[in-house]
C-alpha cells in the first residue's frame, strides 16, 4: 500500500524558513519522480515544485529562488526547504506521487506565515 | 504557462443525474489531462488520466474525454459520495497547472 506522510509544517514569521519531509512506502521511491503541491485556505490546487529520479527539478514561478525541493532515497523521504516565507505561502502543502500525472497523494501539512 | 479553465464553477444535480464538467486549456495539451476529485477537509483523490484512462479502483460511473484543448468529465449517474469539488490538471509542460474547480453538490 502507497503511504506518504508528510511533516515539518508550522507557524512562522514572515521572512522565516522551514523544511516539509514527506516520507513514503509502499513503491520504489527511487525510480519514482515526486511532487508538492499547495492549497491556501479555501482555495484551488497550486502545483509548487517537482523532482524526477535522476535529481531534475521544476519550479513555479511562484516560488522559484526561494524553494528548493529535493529527495534523499536512502531514506524514502521528499523534502521541500522553503526560505523567505511570505504570507501568500500559507497553505496546505500535499506530498504527492507521480504515475499518469498524480496517483498518489499525502494528507497533506500545513505551513501558516 | 498553459491556462486551465473549468466550468462550471459550480452545480447542483439529483442522485441519477449525468453531469458533465468541462476544462478548457491555453493550447494544446495532446491529451495529457488528469481528473481529481477534492472532498471537504481530505486530500485529493486523482480518478483519470490520459484524458480518458480511470486510475485504479475508481467506479466505472467516471469518465473522461477530449482531446487538443477541450476535455470533459462525465458522471453518468450521480451518487451521494459524489459531493465533492473537482479539479483538471494539464500536464503537458511544466509548470504544471489546474483548473480551479467545480464543486459538486447533490439537491
Amino acid at each position: 500500500e502507497v503511504q506518504l506522510l508528510e511533516s515539518g509544517g508550522g507557524l512562522v514569521q514572515p521572512g522565516a524558513s522551514l523544511r516539509l519531509s514527506c516520507a513514503a512506502s509502499g513503491f520504489t521511491f527511487s525510480n519514482t519522480a515526486m511532487s508538492w503541491v499547495r492549497q491556501a485556505p479555501g482555495k484551488g490546487l497550486e502545483w509548487v515544485s517537482a523532482i524526477d529520479s535522476g535529481g531534475g527539478t521544476d519550479y513555479a514561478d511562484s516560488v522559484k529562488g526561494r524553494f528548493t525541493i529535493s529527495r534523499d532515497d536512502s531514506k524514502n523521504t521528499l523534502y521541500l526547504q522553503m526560505n523567505s516565507l511570505r504570507v501568500e505561502d500559507t497553505a496546505v502543502f500535499y506530498c504527492a506521487k507521480h504515475g499518469g500525472s498524480i496517483d498518489y497523494w499525502g494528507r497533506g501539512t500545513l505551513v501558516a506565515v | 504557462d498553459t491556462q486551465m479553465t473549468q466550468s462550471p464553477s459550480t452545480l447542483s444535480a439529483s442522485v441519477g443525474d449525468r453531469v458533465t464538467i468541462t476544462c478548457r486549456a491555453s493550447q494544446n495539451i495532446y491529451t495529457w489531462l488528469a481528473w481529481y476529485q477534492q472532498k471537504a477537509g481530505k486530500a485529493p483523490k486523482s480518478l483519470i488520466y490520459k484524458a480518458s484512462t480511470l486510475q485504479s479502483g475508481v467506479p466505472s460511473r467516471f469518465s473522461g474525454s477530449g482531446s487538443g484543448t477541450e476535455y470533459t468529465l462525465t458522471i453518468s449517474s450521480l451518487q451521494p459520495d459524489d459531493s465533492a469539488t473537482y479539479y483538471c490538471q494539464q500536464y503537458n509542460s511544466y509548470p504544471w497547472t489546474f483548473g480551479h474547480g467545480t464543486k459538486v453538490e447533490i439537491k
